[in-house]
């Protein structure tokens, strides 16, 4: 069955240094990956995404992320934290053609001054 | 242009009470999916209607959730009777069409006691 993996389930960092989210999908056809991120009382907000092409991909808030078919990763990066960062972060692929869409675990981000 | 809005934003209500989700999705969005996050777990898919057909139902846990999609607006999701592990987040989602992304609302926290 297919799945996405997030390792993490927290991750501390500080605020001004550099920031990395694993995340593992497992499917064999293209995937279709999506990093969303939850920040205290607001909805899910799509950070960037993966459908073909340029494997590094940028998106808003100044992340980007790598996907890399041969370690079945889409890990997401920020060089910079800024303390507005702490939030969760979820990895998605998409299931269908229709965007039916599966999401890892996530990831909770906490910033330290 | 207004995002996707769900109402409401939170709802406490005992065992065995029925309580009525609400998603408003963006115009013009032919999909609309519903979500859940129940405490700890991952988000996991309900359901995928195509302006008021339901394409994909697969995720619905039983007979006690039933969505609605009248003319291919708004959607509904009625809990009856709601039970203690319904408690959870309860996304709704539109996108347009294929390939596209998949717009978030800011999502319903169920509190069933």
């Amino acid at each position: 069955a297919q799945s996405v993996t997030q390792p993490d389930i927290h991750i501390t960092v500080s605020e001004g240094a550099s920031l990395e989210l694993r995340c593992n999908y497992s499917y064999g056809a293209t995937p279709y990956l999506f990093w969303y991120v939850q920040s205290p009382g607001q909805g899910l907000q799509l950070l960037l995404k993966y459908f073909s092409g340029d494997t590094l991909v940028q998106g808003i808030k100044g992340f980007e992320a790598e996907f890399k078919r041969s370690q079945s990763s889409f890990n997401l990066r920020k060089p910079s934290v800024h303390w507005s960062d702490a939030a969760e972060y979820f990895c998605a692929d998409r299931t269908d053609s229709w965007g039916k869409l599966q999401f890892g675990a996530g990831t909770q981000v906490v910033v330290t001054p | 242009e207004a995002g996707v809005t769900q109402f409401p934003s939170h709802s406490v209500i005992e065992k065995g009470q029925t309580v009525t989700l609400r998603c408003d999705p963006i115009s013009g969005h032919d999909n609309l999916y519903w979500y859940r996050r129940v405490m700890g777990k991952e988000i996991k898919f309900l359901l995928h209607f195509v302006k008021e057909s339901k394409q994909d139902e697969s995720g619905m846990p039983n007979n006690r959730f039933l969505a609605e999609r009248t003319g291919g607006t708004y959607s509904t999701l009625k809990v009856q009777p709601a039970e203690l592990e319904d408690s959870g987040v309860y996304f709704c989602a539109s996108s347009h069409g294929e390939n596209t992304e998949a717009f978030f609302g800011q999502g319903t926290r169920l509190t069933v006691v």
